[in-house]
């Protein structure tokens, strides 16, 4: 089956330590996003990649750093720069143009620094 | 920020219609409209969209007015399950467009 998935569901970090998500998607799209949700809130934009060895920073981007290698993969590093790393991560990737442009997201990440 | 406005809560009865409004008065013409829901800790899941003409698929019906300044989601038989947050998103599905999530709608479908 087609789709994205992100690994690990959860994640616990020592205070201190970088950690990296991952995300993979076999859609052949060629953008991709990261977005983080705290408890009762929406989704804001972390990064996003809309090209193979491009990618911009979103509205969140301090203390985390992406890479886009590959079309399939767009890996999320929460560095230990970032203040309260503590969230729920979602990925999503998309196309842009005709057909089908919605965004498919993975089922998240939940990390948890301890 | 978002482009949209959305209430923050709604209730409807189990069976009932639910209509979500949307309010997205600065559009430009080459966006479209985007309905994502999100049900308690899983990923937004996709629902229906949009440009100028009203859309209808197996989940829902998406109702945009003529000047396109706002839109409806109609859940026809809303269940238990459709408790959810509700997104509206606009976007043009051009090079460098993100999905913009806003605070959403929290539906409570009661029994």
């Amino acid at each position: 089956d087609g789709g994205i998935t992100q690994s690990p569901k959860y994640l616990f970090r020592k205070e201190g330590q970088n950690v990296t998500l991952s995300c993979e998607q076999n859609l052949n799209h060629d953008a991709m996003y990261w977005y983080r949700q705290d408890p009762g809130q929406g989704l804001r934009l972390i990064y996003y990649s809309q090209i193979v060895n491009d990618f911009q920073k979103g509205d969140i981007a301090e203390g985390y750093s992406v890479s886009r290698e590959k079309k399939e993969s767009f890996p999320l590093t929460v560095t230990s720069a970032q203040k309260n790393p503590t969230a729920f991560y979602l990925c999503a990737s998309s196309i842009f143009g005709q057909g089908r442009t919605e965004a498919f997201f993975g089922q998240g990440t939940r990390l948890t620094v301890v | 920020d978002a482009k949209t406005t959305q209430p923050t809560s709604m209730d409807c009865a189990e069976g009932r219609a639910a209509n979500l409004p949307c309010n997205h008065s600065t559009i430009s013409g080459n966006e479209y409209v985007y309905w994502y829901r999100q049900i308690h800790s899983q990923g937004p899941q996709y629902i229906i969209h949009g440009l100028k003409n009203n859309e209808t698929n197996e989940m829902a019906s998406l109702i945009i007015t003529e000047d396109r300044k706002s839109s409806t989601l109609i859940l026809p038989h809303a269940t238990l399950r459709d408790t959810a947050v509700y997104y509206c998103i606009v976007r043009a599905n051009n090079y460098g467009q993100n999905f913009v999530f806003g605070p959403g709608t929290r539906l409570s479908v009661l029994p």
